[in-house]
């Protein structure tokens, strides 16, 4: 069964920083999709990017991009010029292309919270 | 993105009643949904997942007979908590995916939290 883990459970970045938070996971398949889901205080699910494990380029969107390694079984997200409505738990999420018993939902880590200080 | 939402958003109800979530897709065709429960700072469990017109797949652990899930149609799945109890009471979020490759993604509802007295 596939794991996804986050070791980082608080995070925190100055106003205009760069942060990185953490994301391992742990699969045989090779096809698979990540993904970076934010939850603000609302607890609305976001999806901030995603990344097909096929693509070698990392992907990116504005100020978000990941460093997907995938031999190493790592997904690190990167939060540039950070702002204070990026405050919110953050859930790297690994979803099987393989649509057997588990229907390809998600499989989430425990989340990271990440504090924004301006 | 795609639009799901979900009512009510909150609901307060007596201990041993029966609370109906709704979950609907409102942009697009959700051949599959996926019901998620949440408790306080941690991440989301997954309950069951359904598709339409068929039986939902429940979690390992999860009472098929207390959380009564219906995939009736194409836009609208409902997650029954029968004779609910105080240690039901969580935050619920549905999340709806379609079949097309544009609506492949995973969309989530903004959740409903139950509480139950």
């Amino acid at each position: 069964a596939q794991t996804v883990t986050q070791s980082q459970p608080e995070m925190s970045v100055q106003e205009a920083e760069t942060v990185t938070l953490s994301c391992t996971y742990d699969t045989s398949e090779s096809d698979y999709y990540l993904f970076w889901y934010k939850q603000p205080p609302s607890r609305q699910m976001i999806l901030v990017i995603r990344q097909e494990a096929y693509k070698q380029q990392n992907a990116t969107e504005n100020r978000f991009s990941v460093n997907f390694q995938k031999a190493a079984k790592s997904f690190s997200l990167k939060i540039s010029d950070s702002q204070l409505g990026d405050a919110a738990m953050y859930f790297c999420a690994y979803r099987s292309l393989e649509y057997g018993g588990s229907q390809g939902n998600l499989i989430f880590g425990k989340g990271t919270k990440l504090s924004v200080k301006p | 993105g795609a639009v799901v939402s979900q009512h009510p958003s909150w609901v307060i109800c007596k201990s041993g009643t029966s609370v109906k979530i709704e979950c609907r897709s409102l942009d697009f065709q959700a051949t599959t949904m996926f019901w998620y429960r949440q408790f306080p700072k941690q991440s989301l469990m997954l309950m069951a997942t359904s598709n339409e017109g068929s039986k939902a797949t429940y979690e390992q652990g999860v009472e098929k007979d207390k959380f009564l899930i219906n995939h009736a149609s194409l836009t609208l799945s409902t997650l029954t908590v029968t004779s609910a109890h105080p240690e039901d009471s969580s935050f619920y979020i549905c999340s709806a995916r379609g079949s097309s490759v544009l609506n492949n993604e995973q969309f989530f509802g903004p959740g409903t939290r139950l509480t139950v007295l």
